[in-house]
């Protein structure tokens, strides 16, 4: 029982640097999400894909883009990584069309020096 | 927009203790509420939910009344365990079209001391 798996665990960037986290989920989702959780500030959401084939942005998106590869495949770039956005990164999926239960994977921890 | 305000923690409690978290909303049209749980090192997971009105969710000993006319969904337990200690999140989800999405509150850090 996968669920949802992100990759990596743990990453340290220097200062404008790039990378992209993957998330793959295989319960056959229609929808997949990207949050980021800093202390104080619970969980934000930076880009969602309520379907395959279409992706939009939530609450805090700036310095993020994501790519909807399949069905299954759901990553997240920072194409020039800032000490903000070091934080903890999960990937969720849920079956979509009011469907609300989330299944999240168990993050990747980030630092940005 | 949608909001969501948590009893601020932490909230640390002895075995057997009675636990209530505080969760009061803001949302457009007739959201469904949510618990969702994050045990350290993990990611969260639903603990309870509500879809309407007076609904009572109950899990693992856990429950929460969907209160329309308060917009409160307070989370209780009778008597915690050591193992009930992680950080709760109260979400209303944004009711109405296809594309639904969670609004986290902070969360509330519970420990629980033998």
């Amino acid at each position: 029982n996968a669920g949802v798996t992100q990759t990596p665990k743990f990453q340290v960037l220097k200062t404008g640097q790039s990378m992209t986290l993957q998330c793959a989920q295989d319960m056959n989702h229609n929808s997949m999400y990207w949050y980021r959780q800093d202390p104080g500030m619970g969980l934000r959401l930076i880009y969602y894909s309520a379907s395959e084939g279409t992706t939009d942005k939530g609450e805090v998106p700036n310095g993020y883009n994501v790519s909807r590869l399949n069905k299954r495949e759901f990553s997240l770039r920072l194409e020039s990584a800032a000490p903000s956005q070091t934080s903890v990164y999960f990937c969720a999926s849920s079956a979509g069309q009011g469907n609300e239960k989330l299944f999240f994977g168990s993050g990747t921890q980030l630092s940005v020096l | 927009g949608d909001s969501v305000t948590q009893m601020e923690g932490p909230v640390t409690l002895s075995e057997e203790a009675f636990l209530t978290i505080n969760c009061t909303y803001t949302a457009t049209g007739y959201p469904s509420l949510f618990w969702y749980v994050q045990y350290p090192g993990e990611g969260l997971q639903l603990l309870l939910k509500a879809t309407k009105a007076d609904d009572k969710g109950s899990n693992k000993g856990f429950e929460a009344t969907y209160r329309k006319e308060t917009t409160s969904f307070h989370l209780e337990k009778g008597s915690v365990q050591v193992s009930d200690s992680a950080v709760y999140f109260c979400a209303p989800s944004r009711s109405g079209g296809s594309n639904y999405k969670l609004t986290f509150g902070k969360g509330t850090l519970l420990t629980v001391n033998p």
